[in-house]
């Protein structure tokens, strides 16, 4: 069975641009989480989405947005890329709401020159 | 969510028990503790989460005090492959399902 996917796997963008990062979650999965995980930290974060529905989010500015559609794949999206967005994005993929027994996939490294 | 406490850094040598502590003295009576550890550049793998009987999977025990107030991760056969930073995190069910992520404790297997 596939796991968690996410794509691309590395990515190089520059200060202001916009980047998009998408997550398959785990066949049967309802739920996708994004984090974001700067060098030498444990992950934070951002955003949860349930059958389409923001669920929680982080303390993460305006600029970070996400949606969630109806084959319950997700994309991250952050506008105005500041060189602080560098960082591991990993999406986790959970059975459903207020499960925590959270798949996570291998991530993108963001990159921001 | 209840704050954890870990110890930033332990070893132990191959093929022994690995004993990892973790501190939770504020949880709460709806809070579960969760393991989790990242390999190198790698996601977060989920290792075990209890309650507060003690749990046994194919990777891993996990021993909860009678308090709640700590418990140890314990991997009984430590090989070089679980050299990894390991998170112990505590939260409750039923509400927005985020993890908390503090720093972990990496665990270096030495040969």
């Amino acid at each position: 069975d596939a796991g968690v996917t996410q794509s691309p796997t590395h990515l190089i963008k520059t200060r202001g641009q916009h980047v998009t990062l998408r997550c398959s979650p785990i066949s049967g999965h309802k739920s996708v989480s994004w984090y974001q995980q700067v060098l030498g930290q444990g992950p934070q974060f951002i955003f949860q989405y349930y059958e389409k529905e923001e669920r929680g989010r982080g303390n993460f500015p305006d600029r970070f947005s996400a949606r969630q559609f109806p084959n319950y794949s997700s994309e991250l999206n952050v506008n105005a890329l500041l060189l602080g967005d560098s960082a591991l994005y990993l999406c986790a993929s959970s059975l459903g709401w207020g499960w925590t027994e959270a798949f996570f996939g291998q991530g993108t490294r963001l990159t921001v020159v | 969510d209840a704050k954890t406490t870990q110890p930033p850094s332990m070893d132990c040598a191959e093929g022994r028990a690995a004993n990892l502590p973790c501190n939770h003295s504020t949880i709460s009576g709806n809070e579960y503790v969760y393991w989790y550890r990242q390999i190198h550049s790698q996601g977060p793998q989920y290792i075990i989460h209890g309650l507060k009987n003690n749990e046994t999977n194919e990777m891993a025990s996990l021993i909860i005090t009678e308090d709640r107030k700590s418990s140890t991760l314990i991997l009984p056969h430590a090989t070089l492959r679980d050299t990894a930073v390991y998170y112990c995190i505590v939260r409750a069910t039923g509400a927005n399902s985020k993890l908390t992520f503090g720093k972990g404790i990496t665990l270096s297997v030495r040969p």
